[in-house]
């Protein structure tokens, strides 16, 4: 029940196309859904989050939207660039607390030139 | 801009050694983390910790895992005995306080066990 799942686990897309990464989770305790980038050799950097009280949140290029009825979210990035490709992790948490993450098994983006 | 930095860099080890993985958190954080990411695999909680103990903790966090905050900067992990299994990157992060939920990673330590 704790578990994020994420597809698909790598994507290639055309240089100005649309990268769609999709989350499914089981815990409808979880309040809080961010999407982390992490480029080789480096920690996850966080990209954009959502709460479940909005259906979608935009923050430039990147999108997430919100099923909660579905228990899904996904992530959209319009325009994908070269200097998009990383890998993406999903994850959940709950509570304001010690709100530990529970992570998806990341998505591994190339965006071709 | 405040980041979350780690020492070293990467550890190679001999199994059975101990080892001691470093982590100096944001400044005003208030709950510190440490996972772990196995290579090509998904990042894994190990444990969280505030108010000096730990709030939460893994099944991975067995007895061989410990956590301290020996002064007011910085945030241990310690291996007491390491295995080859123990291989992986150890990501510190760390979060304000209960008012956010958005959390800082460090850029990690690669730990490699012969």
């Amino acid at each position: 029940q704790q578990q994020v799942k994420q597809s698909p686990q790598s994507l290639i897309v055309q240089k100005g196309g649309i990268s769609i990464i999709n989350c499914a989770y089981e815990n409808t305790a979880f309040d809080y859904f961010p999407w982390y980038q992490q480029f080789p050799g480096k920690g996850p950097a966080l990209l954009i989050a959502i709460r479940p009280d909005v259906s979608e949140k935009k923050e430039g290029r990147f999108t997430i939207s919100f099923n909660k009825s579905a228990k899904q979210f996904s992530l959209h990035i319009m325009d994908s660039q070269p200097g998009d490709s990383a890998t993406y992790f999903c994850a959940a948490s709950q509570g304001s607390g010690y709100s530990t993450l529970t992570f998806g098994k990341g998505t591994m983006l190339l965006v071709s030139p | 801009e405040p980041e979350v930095t780690q020492t070293p860099s990467h550890q190679v080890t001999q199994m059975g050694q101990e080892v001691i993985l470093r982590c100096v958190p944001i400044s005003n954080h208030l709950y510190f983390y440490w996972y772990r990411q196995i290579l090509g695999q998904k990042v894994e909680f190990l444990v969280s910790f505030y108010n000096n103990e730990i709030s939460e903790k893994s099944e991975i966090f067995d007895d061989q895992f410990s956590v301290e905050r020996p002064d007011g900067s910085n945030f241990t992990l310690k291996i007491r005995s390491t295995k080859l299994e123990d291989s992986a990157m150890y990501f510190c992060a760390s979060k304000t306080g209960t008012g956010s939920n958005e959390q800082f990673f460090g850029p990690g330590t690669r730990l490699t066990v012969l």
